[in-house]
């Protein structure tokens, strides 16, 4: 079955403790990206990679690491967490062939809780 | 820069009547996309319906059209015979090119959808 998937789905976690949220996608996509929802401001995206080796910030990429190692694979990485950081993210992939129509398709989320 | 803006953050609908959800965009862009995603209370993003901006005629899929008016920069979603399994957030997003990195979306704040029986 083609999907997204992300890893952990729900995380309670501390203020400074490092964590990683994991995403993988079985469907060869060139492009994948990461997103941020929060309550009245809808879907932000933290960083994006077009290709292995090449990734780029979003509009939110203040305390947030990204790695595309492999085609596949593209981790969340909070080196610090802070509370603002609680949130819903979300890991999304799409092909790069059409810059205009790139269904992007989601993860089912990680809600991600900074104490 | 481009934006993307949802004016109602919740509507409400009878069951089996249509509703409209409003989405505006700005952009310099000549070419984009517009797209809309369905978000229900399990979370998972789902998508509804696509419209390309030199495409002529308001795209379809099902129960959902797109009502695309370029001069005004509008999208605006219609659900023709509301289920109550519609109820959800609905969000409208864009996407345009960009020189060196493909294409990006960006996203409007979201209009939470109640169906009442």
């Amino acid at each position: 079955e083609a999907q997204v998937t992300q890893n952990p789905r729900y995380l309670i976690t501390v203020t400074g403790k490092k964590l990683t949220v994991t995403c993988s996608q079985n469907m060869n996509h060139e492009y994948m990206s990461w997103y941020r929802q929060d309550p009245g401001l809808g879907l932000r995206q933290i960083y994006y990679s077009m290709n292995v080796e090449v990734t780029d910030k979003g509009d939110v990429p203040e305390g947030y690491k990204v790695s595309r190692k492999e085609k596949r694979n593209f981790p969340l990485i909070l080196e610090s967490p802070s509370p603002n950081q609680t949130s819903l993210y979300f890991c999304a992939s799409s092909w790069a062939g059409d810059p205009l129509f790139n269904e992007q398709f989601f993860g089912p989320g990680t809600r991600l809780t900074v104490l | 820069a481009q934006k993307i803006t949802q004016t109602q953050p919740g509507m409400f609908v009878q069951e089996k009547e249509a509703v409209t959800l409003d989405c505006t965009y700005d952009t310099s862009d000549q070419s984009y996309g517009l797209f809309w995603y369905k978000q229900p209370s399990s979370g998972e993003m789902i998508f509804l319906i696509y419209q390309g901006s030199y495409d002529e005629q308001n795209a379809t899929e099902g129960r959902y059209s797109l009502n695309f008016q370029k001069a005004r920069k509008s999208a605006n979603l219609v659900i023709s015979a509301s289920q109550l399994g519609d109820s959800a957030m609905y969000f409208c997003a864009m996407s345009c090119p960009e020189e060196t990195s493909g294409s990006r979306l960006t996203f409007g704040e979201g209009t939470q959808l109640t169906v009442n029986p």
